[in-house]
């Protein structure tokens, strides 16, 4: 079965930054584009960006760029976020979350089928 | 950007009830539209994808309609598993975004 998991909660102070990682096991890694999507507290998700597991390509939500970096190790079947200079309007739950659709689309759906547990990032002096 | 409103942000209902939330998006997004059901301190699950179609393993009580700027998510029968938060989703172009939530909640 497809899992995703994440790695745990992190606390760091306004500035800093912060890799989360999510390894995927149950399919084949780079058949599948991964995104990253955020959640504040009370708020809805907020998508961030996407890479591609095969090729490594990413792209990435205007709000994000230059502060966020999406990366993978295939020999591993993990992908990472870092995100830098945090704010605390930063403290979020981040998911990682798989695009159904096979790369073979050459574009991914958009809309994700599997999410990771989620990750807890708390920026805060 | 496209702009996705949902309503009601907050539905009181029974076991058994049949209860309907709207989502309207500020351009036409053709068919682009999933649904996601959120419990506390879950992940998001994906129920209904391309307005339509659900995803494995969903039950039946749940069905999706519309197209262009106006969709709905039906549920008929509802089961205590079924309170949760209710987020609609656009796929057709970038942001990607997320209505803010129904809150389906026991009457």
């Amino acid at each position: 079965q497809v899992q995703l998991v994440q790695s745990g909660a992190e606390v760091k102070k306004p500035g800093a930054s912060v890799k989360v990682s999510c390894k995927a096991s149950g399919y084949t890694f780079t058949n599948h584009y991964m995104h990253w999507v955020r959640q504040a507290p009370g708020q809805g998700p907020e998508w961030m960006g996407i890479i591609n597991p095969s090729g490594g390509s990413t792209s990435y939500a205007q709000k994000f760029q230059g502060r966020v970096t999406l990366t993978r190790d295939t020999s591993t079947s993990t992908v990472y976020m870092e995100l830098s200079s945090l704010k605390s309007e930063d403290t979020a739950v981040y998911f990682c979350a798989r695009d159904p659709i096979s790369l073979t689309a050459l574009v991914g759906a958009y809309y994700f089928d599997y999410w990771g547990q989620g990750t807890l990032v708390t920026v805060s002096s | 950007d496209i702009q996705m409103t949902q309503s009601p942000s907050t539905l009181s209902a029974s076991v058994g009830d049949r209860v309907t939330i709207t989502c309207r998006a500020s351009q036409d997004i053709s068919s682009s539209l999933a649904w996601y059901q959120q419990k506390p301190g879950k992940a998001p699950k994906l129920l209904i994808y391309k307005v339509s179609n659900l995803q494995n393993g969903v039950p039946s009580r749940f069905s999706g309609s519309g197209s262009g700027t106006e969709f709905t998510l039906t549920i008929r029968s509802l089961q205590p598993d079924d309170f949760a938060i209710y987020y609609c989703q656009q796929y057709n172009r970038y942001p990607y975004n997320f209505g803010q939530g129904t809150k389906l909640e026991i009457k």
